[in-house]
């Protein structure tokens, strides 16, 4: 079975600077996905950033930043320039790379301050 | 905007009884999901339907049912409610590519 483990459950970060939300995972699969959503008070889940397990290379997104240790099987989030619209839950997930699955596995969720 | 709407919003069971969450979505999403959140804990996947009828068993689906008859619905039935079942439940629905995943609001459901 996959688990999904943020151990921050909180943090704070000063506008303008970086913060780094840890997240691993524990899977017998090869192939994955591993994402970051951010979930505002609308309740909506967005999309941060999205990393193909079989891709080396760390993703990026504008501010957004990965650091995927497969081996270690490890996936933090790397926010630079924080800025005050980034306060949010940011919530790790996981999903297996087969046909027709769409069981996404989450960790419990970062709640992320940003202050001024 | 309506998003996705979940009723009802609170609910006390006793030990026994049987109950149905509502959830319809008004996106025309073809993937819908039933999650529960405890305490602590990440959302855990119960139930998921990827259109209409066509469902499948998530992490966690023991204890409960569903169906999805339209796209717009997607029920989820507890039979026999038991303590364990006491949570926080969401429904989700999303576009295949699952780039933006929309949650209702939440049904904290407690059963004694």
């Amino acid at each position: 079975a996959q688990t999904v483990t943020q151990s921050q459950p909180e943090m704070s970060v000063q506008e303008a600077e970086t913060v780094t939300l840890s997240c691993t995972y524990d899977t017998s699969e090869n192939n994955y996905y591993l994402f970051w959503y951010k979930q505002p008070p609308s309740r909506q889940m967005i999309l941060v950033i999205r990393q193909e397990a079989y891709k080396q290379q760390n993703a990026t997104e504008n501010r957004f930043s990965v650091n995927f240790q497969k081996a270690a099987k490890s996936f933090s989030l790397k926010i630079s320039d924080s800025q005050l619209g980034d306060t949010a839950m940011y919530f790790c997930a996981f999903m297996k790379l087969t046909d027709n699955n769409n069981d996404m596995r989450f960790g419990a969720g970062t709640r992320l301050t940003v202050k001024p | 905007n309506a998003g996705v709407t979940q009723t009802p919003k609170f609910r006390i069971l006793k030990i026994g009884q049987s109950m149905t969450l509502q959830c319809t979505q008004d996106m025309n999403h073809n993937y819908m999901y039933w999650y529960r959140q405890d305490p602590g804990m990440g959302l855990k996947l119960i139930y998921y339907s990827v259109g209409a009828g066509i469902t499948d068993k998530g992490e966690v689906p023991n204890g409960y049912n569903v169906s999805r008859s339209t796209t717009e619905d997607f029920p989820l039935r507890l039979e026999l409610a038991a303590p364990s079942q006491t949570s926080v439940y969401f429904c989700a629905s999303s576009e295949p590519v699952m780039d933006t995943i929309y949650f209702g609001e939440g049904s904290w459901l407690t059963v004694v």
